[in-house]
């Protein structure tokens, strides 16, 4: 069946540290995205990145799509990015599925 | 811009009652619409999706059901509830067709079958 792996499950940091996140899947994908969960529930889309990489202020995403993962890069941590992390995709379908996630804790 | 909309925040439901929640979605043509649930603590299941109306595939075997009776209406239903049932569910939405990208999620409904 799809596979789609997140790694770490877990990631405590401290303020200001850099951290990466990755999303492994088993075969050629479409519409792979990030997500941020904050602690009240709400999804938040980070990237659309199906290939390349893409830069959002802190935030960054690169998907090698034939080598099958994408990264998540944080750097210079607050505690605001607190939560769980989700990669998302589509194997040539409409259908959507998401990944295990990895829970990022940072402390101050 | 496109807004979506689910209601209701928070529901506690006795077992065996039935369920309704609602989606809409605003400003936007046939999107595709999705329906997941996730448990506490993890990740999220898609249930069913919708590329049109009266359109609905099923992801899951379980005693919900999902409609889809306007374009952009999407409704998750179900005549029984189970303890199993409970669970915070969110309803999407994205484009469709060629570069349909982003998915945008509502708010969630946190359901407590008791």
């Amino acid at each position: 069946g799809i596979q789609v792996e997140q790694s770490p499950p877990d990631l405590i940091l401290q303020e200001g540290a850099n951290s990466t996140l990755r999303c492994n899947f088993s075969d050629s994908v479409n519409n792979l995205q990030w997500f941020h969960q904050n602690p009240w529930g709400q999804l938040i889309n980070l990237f659309y990145i199906p290939s390349g990489t893409k830069q959002n202020g802190r935030l960054s995403a690169t998907t090698v799509a034939t080598e099958r993962y994408s990264l998540l890069y944080i750097s210079s941590s607050q505690t605001t990015d607190s939560g769980v992390y989700f990669c998302s995709l589509s194997y040539n379908t409409d259908k959507l599925i998401f990944g295990t996630g990895t829970r990022l804790q940072v402390f101050p | 811009s496109q807004t979506i909309h689910q209601w209701p925040a928070t529901l506690v439901q006795p077992v065996g009652s039935p369920l309704s929640l609602e989606c809409t979605v605003e400003g936007t043509s046939n999107p595709n619409l999705y329906w997941y649930r996730q448990a506490a603590g993890r990740g999220l299941q898609l249930l069913f999706y919708s590329v049109g109306i009266g359109q609905i595939s099923s992801e899951v075997p379980q005693n919900l059901s999902a409609s889809r009776p306007q374009d952009r209406q999407f409704i998750l239903s179900s005549k029984k509830l189970l303890l199993s049932d409970s669970g915070f569910y969110l309803c999407a939405w994205r484009k469709t067709g060629q570069g349909s990208g982003k998915l945008f999620f509502g708010s969630g409904t946190q359901l407590s079958v008791l």
